[in-house]
């Protein structure tokens, strides 16, 4: 059974520092997903990382994935408050190309 | 095309009451994803379309639960003889059958069972 696993689960940080959150998945995938939730809205599909090494970036986030360690990264650079919120990452399979999801990250930005 | 759509976007219903929802998803888009979210947790895939073919159903979609797409582009979820179990965010994405296959997600319907 594939399993999504994201640490830290909660994270709460001041504005302007530098954080990673990380995410270890079980089984062997090419693709991994990071997608923002702010409270009660729907997804917003952040990086589509399809290759070992594969690094994204956009604005302050920065996204890489190690198919070998079977580990992705999404990295917050002098984080500042509108990126709070809760973020996922998400690994096909399970389910055909149906994605299997971690329990997300919720992450609080002070000022 | 301005995205992923679901309706209703709520739904309160009684215990035992049938329920159905409905999303459209992207215009080009085949595959037709539908996940359910609690409270606190990710989202959990329930079935997948390509076209209109079924081509996945998880375990969690229990004989309760019934999704079509007819003409392979709006879907429909069913849930049967509701359950207080049941309430949660359901979600609707689609995606083309490009190498990337990235979900769009709608808005969501909650469901409230009382």
């Amino acid at each position: 059974e594939l399993k999504v696993e994201q640490n830290p689960l909660f994270l709460s940080m001041q504005e302007g520092k530098n954080y990673t959150i990380y995410c270890n998945y079980s089984t062997t995938s090419d693709r991994l997903y990071w997608y923002r939730q702010d409270p009660g809205k729907s997804l917003e599909s952040l990086f589509v990382l399809l290759s070992n090494g594969a690094v994204k970036q956009e604005g302050r986030l920065m996204a890489s994935l190690d198919t070998k360690a079977r580990l992705s990264t999404l990295h917050i650079t002098a984080a500042v408050h509108d990126l709070s919120a809760t973020y996922f990452c998400a690994v096909p399979g399970g389910g055909a190309d149906g994605l299997t999801f971690g329990k997300g990250t919720h992450l609080i930005i002070q000022p | 095309d301005t995205g992923v759509s679901q309706n209703p976007r709520h739904k309160i219903t009684k215990r035992g009451q049938n329920v159905t929802f409905r999303c459209d998803p992207i215009s080009e888009h085949n595959r037709l994803y539908w996940y359910r979210q609690t409270l606190g947790q990710g989202p959990e895939f329930l079935t997948y379309f390509q076209n209109e073919a079924q081509l996945e159903k998880s375990r969690l979609l229990s004989d309760r639960f019934s999704a079509e797409r007819p003409k392979g582009s709006f879907s429909t979820l069913e849930i049967q003889r509701t359950e207080q179990g049941d309430s949660a965010m359901y979600l609707c994405a689609s995606s083309q059958d490009r190498e990337a296959y990235e979900q769009y997600f709608g808005p969501g319907t909650r469901l409230t069972v009382t």
